[in-house]
């Protein structure tokens, strides 16, 4: 596609439930990122995909969150047991290889743990 | 612990203003100092960036200065538009991993 798409763009959930968030990066991009933005925040990085695998996922704030990619394209941020401190923006990132510049956002998917 | 510090939280300037914003860092690693323009309901765009050997760069009416012995960089806004109204994220970099500041919200009036 044109830009990297994130399904879905809003999503509430109730307190302990499992969610999972989509991103599909621009095609031929090999890496890929997930970030953070809460209420009044900057952007916290998440995790860092290189192809399927992720070298750096330093960012995950606990073992609740957890995130794959497969066939080099889509990834999927999965959060379980959800807690109301998780309600944020969950951007997704790609760039044509990994770098500091040439990032693409897609326009996140808003998060409300009620 | 924030990397980078941004200021002000927030700023109104009359169109055809000047709007500016401030960011401080501390890691003297980083190697690569972006601005991002964020709409609401989207994701941050890109908008200027700067590399440390450079003091300053401009691309129409927005500018970064880079002080890399303070470790602060700016940006500045001229002739200010409504259609310039957004959050405003500077960043610092190395490698693939950005870190950002916490926003700014400028609200340009007509």
């Amino acid at each position: 596609g044109a830009g990297v798409s994130q399904s879905p763009s809003n999503k509430v959930t109730e307190k302990g439930k499992d969610v999972e968030l989509r991103c599909d990066p621009i095609s031929g991009h090999t890496a890929l990122y997930w970030y953070r933005q809460s209420l009044g925040q900057g952007l916290e990085f998440l995790i860092y995909f290189q192809g399927n695998s992720a070298p750096d996922k330093s960012g995950l704030p606990s073992d609740r969150f957890s995130a794959e990619r497969t066939g080099g394209s889509v990834s999927t941020l999965t959060i379980q047991r959800t807690q109301q401190e998780d309600s944020a923006v969950y951007l997704c990132a790609s760039s044509l290889r990994a770098s500091n510049y040439g990032y693409t956002f897609g326009s996140g998917t808003r998060l409300t743990v009620v | 612990q924030q990397q980078v510090k941004q200021s002000p939280q927030s700023l109104i300037v009359q169109k055809g203003g000047i709007s500016i914003i401030n960011c401080a860092y501390e890691n003297t690693a980083f190697d690569y100092f972006p601005w991002y323009q964020q709409f609401p309901g989207k994701g941050p765009a890109l908008l200027i960036a700067i590399r440390p050997d450079v003091s300053e760069k401009k691309e129409g009416r927005f500018t970064i200065s880079f002080n890399k012995s303070a470790k602060q960089f700016s940006l500045h806004i001229m002739d200010s538009q409504p259609g310039d109204s957004a959050t405003y994220f500077c960043a610092a970099s190395k490698d693939y991993k950005l870190s950002f500041g916490a926003g700014t919200t400028v609200t340009v009036r007509a």
